[in-house]
């Protein structure tokens, strides 16, 4: 079956630091992954998605994620955090064929100190 | 563009009452879906739909939970008899094409609270 498995629940960086948010995938064809945001008392949006091609991808608000099929990863990473950035990060697995959705992960809550 | 629409943005009720979600898609998205947040499952598919057909409802929890989709720009997901267990976000959502593959457009959310 397919899942999403985020292994960090909380995760506080410095302002300034970098960052980078951990997301396995299992699905047996290639996928298509996403990586969401939730700002608090808020819908989620897109950061960005790897469909194919590079699989380093760009994203909104300076972000970016590296698609590695052989460790079934899709790793979230910014240079220099921003307390703007404090948030709760999603990385979901889009499925094709007859199942057709998006498997959200658990989500890591991101604390930005001063 | 208004984005995706949901109404009530709160809604507190107490246990036994029917409740009744809204949502209106972004115009021209042809799928649709209705997910559930929780502190303890995170955020669950309830069902969605695809040309206002439901395609696949297998969240959906109980019998106490039926959706609809009359036209191309309203859906309502109701709760008869809701109960305090059902309390949590829920949020609406709309893209345009595969649901596996596109954007999803996400709406602000209802926060139902069942006392």
């Amino acid at each position: 079956a397919q899942s999403v498995t985020q292994p960090d629940i909380h995760i506080t960086v410095s302002e300034g630091a970098s960052l980078e948010l951990r997301c396995n995938y299992s699905y047996g064809a290639t996928p298509y992954l996403f990586w969401y945001v939730q700002s608090p008392g808020q819908g989620l949006q897109l950061l960005l998605k790897y469909l194919s091609g590079d699989t380093l991808v760009q994203g909104i608000k300076g972000f970016e994620a590296e698609f590695k099929r052989s460790q079934s990863s899709f790793n979230l990473r910014k240079p220099s955090v921003h307390w703007s950035d404090a948030a709760e990060y999603f990385c979901a697995v889009g499925t094709g064929g007859a199942t057709n959705k998006l498997i959200f992960g658990t989500g890591t809550l991101l604390a930005v100190q001063p | 563009d208004a984005g995706v629409i949901q109404s009530p943005r709160h809604e507190v009720t107490e246990m036994g009452q029917e409740v009744t979600l809204r949502c209106k898609p972004i115009s021209g998205h042809n799928s649709l879906f209705w997910y559930r947040q929780t502190m303890m499952r995170g955020l669950e598919l309830l069902i969605y739909f695809n040309n206002n057909v439901p395609i696949d409802d297998s969240g959906m929890p109980e019998d106490r939970f039926s959706a609809k989709m009359p036209n191309a720009s309203f859906s309502t997901l109701k709760i008869q008899p809701s109960e305090p267990r059902d309390s949590a976000v829920y949020f609406c959502a709309s893209t345009l094409g595969l649901a596996g593959r596109e954007t999803q457009y996400f709406g602000p959310g209802t926060r139902l609270l069942v006392l």
